[in-house]
């Protein structure tokens, strides 16, 4: 595997069901990212960590749970959504926070769909 | 509120003309300004960047233009070619002081560029 990769590609699930969404980088990088991007709507960032720790969490409701093991895994908790919370959630790394430069490698994305 | 527009939501060039794409920004703390790619179940890949201090670069096809007084840059691809078609995302976001971006992109919602033969 190279790059950023996410799974599930799609996840369709109920509002009282409770899934996780992966990401992995596979390019050594020490910052990942969750973004959420809703149909007609900018990339809204959701959570940053730097080396495992959370640095950023953008107002984003507690139905939502990351979590970060390690610098290479990101994972996103879901549980009890809403309709509302149907988007392309994406997933990015980058070398380091500390660093100057801000470019972040994303990867495919998950297309979440609550019922 | 947006702190990065595109105000046009799709561009259609023919191949070989130039494409020029646009974007404006409001916050005057941003001094890093990219562009992004996406082509259809990909993610965004990086294009090209510009910081404050420049009000050009340039990378084979591709040259950004920033214009901080309008708070506006530009990315011009020249020639275009049917490749080029995906949708382009503007992002800018603030350094702190010793370079560091704390990971913050604010993005626009994208111009559909199609480049037809």
């Amino acid at each position: 595997e190279t790059g950023v990769t996410q799974t599930p590609r799609h996840l369709v699930m109920g509002m009282t069901n409770k899934k996780s969404l992966k990401c992995e980088q596979h390019l050594g990088h020490n910052a990942m990212y969750w973004y959420k991007q809703s149909a007609k709507k900018p990339l809204e960032l959701m959570f940053v960590y730097n080396f495992k720790e959370q640095t950023e969490n953008n107002s984003v409701p507690s139905r939502f749970s990351p979590e970060c093991p390690n610098s290479s895994h990101l994972f996103l908790h879901l549980h009890t959504l809403q309709p509302e919370d149907s988007a392309l959630y994406l997933c990015a790394s980058s070398q380091d926070l500390r660093l100057a430069g801000a470019e972040q490698f994303f990867g495919p994305g998950t297309r979440l769909t609550v019922l | 509120d947006q702190q990065v527009k595109q105000n046009s939501p799709s561009l259609s060039v023919q191949e070989g003309r130039i494409s020029i794409l646009n974007c404006d920004y409001t916050n005057s703390m941003f001094d890093y300004f990219l562009w992004y790619k996406k082509y259809p179940a990909e993610g965004p890949t990086f294009l090209i960047s510009i910081s404050s201090i420049k009000d050009k670069n340039e990378d084979g096809r591709f040259t950004v233009f920033l214009n901080k007084s309008a708070k506006h840059l530009s990315l011009h691809i020249v020639p275009s070619q049917p490749g080029d078609s995906a949708v382009y995302f503007c992002a800018a976001t603030p350094v702190q002081r010793g370079g560091s971006t704390l990971g913050r992109l604010y993005f626009g919602r994208g111009t559909q560029l199609t480049v037809w033969p």
